[in-house]
């Protein structure tokens, strides 16, 4: 069974205080690795898909990374705008039982205080 | 400018009603899917589709029923037999069922009990 599990489940950051939001994975063989930004009472909003260990994604203040085993996402010198819930999912490869489903982690609440 | 519409944003629900909430794509995808979002939980598969006229139940099915019967509307309802209603709906579509391209969201539908 595929599992994902994010932590910390919440953080708190400075303006600027730069800091990660990891995403620990297994699956049946990795097709895509996804994250999201969802704002309260909205959403998910898409943000980068990996598919291979090694990658890397960038987005203004956002980065992602990806090994076999997880997945870090990176904030430099945040704003309060990147305050959000930020998910990650997995996708299996034909052939496993979740192929073409996405399976959710439970999300990490990230607050960036001014 | 393409997405996704759910409607209504709140909903309630009496004991023994069945109700029914709408999404609408105008992305011209063909996979659409059905969430439920719990707090402190990942996103949870209720069913989903692949293609029009076709759908599968997801992980969490029981007390749920959808139809599609045109490309762009996946409309889910939920009947008496769903004990324990109350959570944050989400629909989603993606291009192809399988594909590695990202699903994008609706902004959800809030369903309570009366």
């Amino acid at each position: 069974e595929d599992q994902v599990t994010q932590s910390p489940e919440a953080l708190r950051l400075q303006e600027g205080e730069s800091s990660s939001l990891n995403c620990s994975y297994t699956v049946s063989g990795l097709r895509g690795l996804f994250w999201y930004r969802q704002d309260p009472g909205k959403g998910p909003e898409f943000l980068f898909t990996l598919y291979s260990a090694g990658e890397e994604k960038e987005k203004e203040r956002l980065k992602a990374t990806l090994t076999k085993k997880e997945s870090f996402l990176h904030i430099t010198a945040p704003k309060p705008e990147d305050s959000a819930t930020y998910l990650c999912a997995v996708q299996a490869r034909a052939g496993g039982t979740s192929y073409g489903k996405l399976t959710f982690g439970q999300g990490t609440i990230l607050t960036v205080h001014p | 400018d393409g997405g996704i519409t759910q409607s209504p944003k709140y909903l309630f629900r009496k004991e023994g009603q069945n109700v029914t909430l709408s999404c609408e794509q105008n992305l011209n995808h063909d996979a659409m899917y059905w969430y439920r979002q719990d707090p402190g939980q990942g996103l949870r598969l209720i069913y989903y589709s692949q293609i029009v006229n076709d759908f599968q139940k997801g992980d969490i099915a029981e007390g749920y029923s959808v139809s599609r019967e045109k490309k762009e509307s996946f409309p889910l309802t939920v009947t008496s037999a769903q004990k324990n209603p109350t959570a944050f709906y989400l629909c989603a579509s993606s291009i192809l069922w399988g594909g590695n391209q990202p699903q994008h969201f609706g902004d959800g539908t809030r369903l309570s009990i009366l």
